[in-house]
């Protein structure tokens, strides 16, 4: 019972350098998102899906890009990484965009930027 | 557009009551609430929708109060496993199930 899986669990980059950080679901879920969290900031939304095939932006999307070609995944991309982007990256995922639905979350990715 | 929570902080001793607000400036038609351990994900507690209608978690409950545009979460007799962040989530209505999150209250309970 996998859940929601986020791999790398912490990375390391150099100004510039581009990465994809991945996110799997098990649960045939229809909806997932992508947050940071910085501290004293909360979690922030920076794009969500609400099915394959469909990406929107979220409250901080600049210089992050998503695609949705399975249910499964949502990886995130960092175009060219700066180091405003250090944070702790969370993807998580509920059934369908009914907000009714409880929001499942992995254990999230630590990323550094140098 | 982030709800915004209070306190930020709050330390309690084993046995005390604690209440966590969460306010929002647009209608609201689903709040979450959720608590994270240091190191960890943020983990389910409870959902409240539109209907002001309050739920319960064990010694854990929160209200709804959708004309006041606020929830509410009550801890009761706090345990020590209730020291974590606790976020709550809103959204309107009429969006495409968008949950944004607020900055976050921190509870610290003591022996």
């Amino acid at each position: 019972n996998a859940g929601v899986t986020q791999t790398p669990k912490f990375q390391v980059l150099k100004t510039g350098q581009s990465m994809t950080l991945q996110c799997a679901q098990d649960m045939n879920h229809e909806y997932m998102s992508w947050y940071r969290q910085d501290p004293g900031m909360g979690l922030r939304l920076i794009h969500y899906s609400v099915g394959a095939g469909i990406t929107d932006q979220g409250e901080v999307p600049n210089g992050y890009n998503v695609s949705r070609s399975t249910t499964e995944d949502f990886p995130l991309r960092l175009l060219s990484a700066a180091p405003s982007q250090t944070s702790v990256y969370f993807c998580a995922s509920r059934l369908t965009g009914d907000l009714g639905q409880p929001q499942h979350f992995g254990d999230g990715t630590r990323l550094s930027i140098l | 557009q982030q709800p915004v929570q209070s306190p930020q902080a709050v330390i309690l001793r084993e046995g005390e009551d604690a209440v966590i607000n969460c306010s929002s400036s647009k209608a609201l038609y689903s709040v979450h609430w959720y608590r994270q351990k240091h190191g960890e994900a943020p983990v389910f507690l409870m959902i409240l929708l539109k209907g002001g209608e309050q739920k319960g978690h064990e010694k854990i409950s929160a209200s709804f109060n959708e004309k006041k545009q606020q929830s509410s979460l009550y801890l009761t007799a706090s345990q020590l496993s209730y020291s974590g962040t606790y976020f709550c989530g809103t959204a309107g209505s009429g969006n495409t199930g968008k949950l944004i999150f607020g900055q976050g209250t921190t509870l610290q309970v003591k022996p």
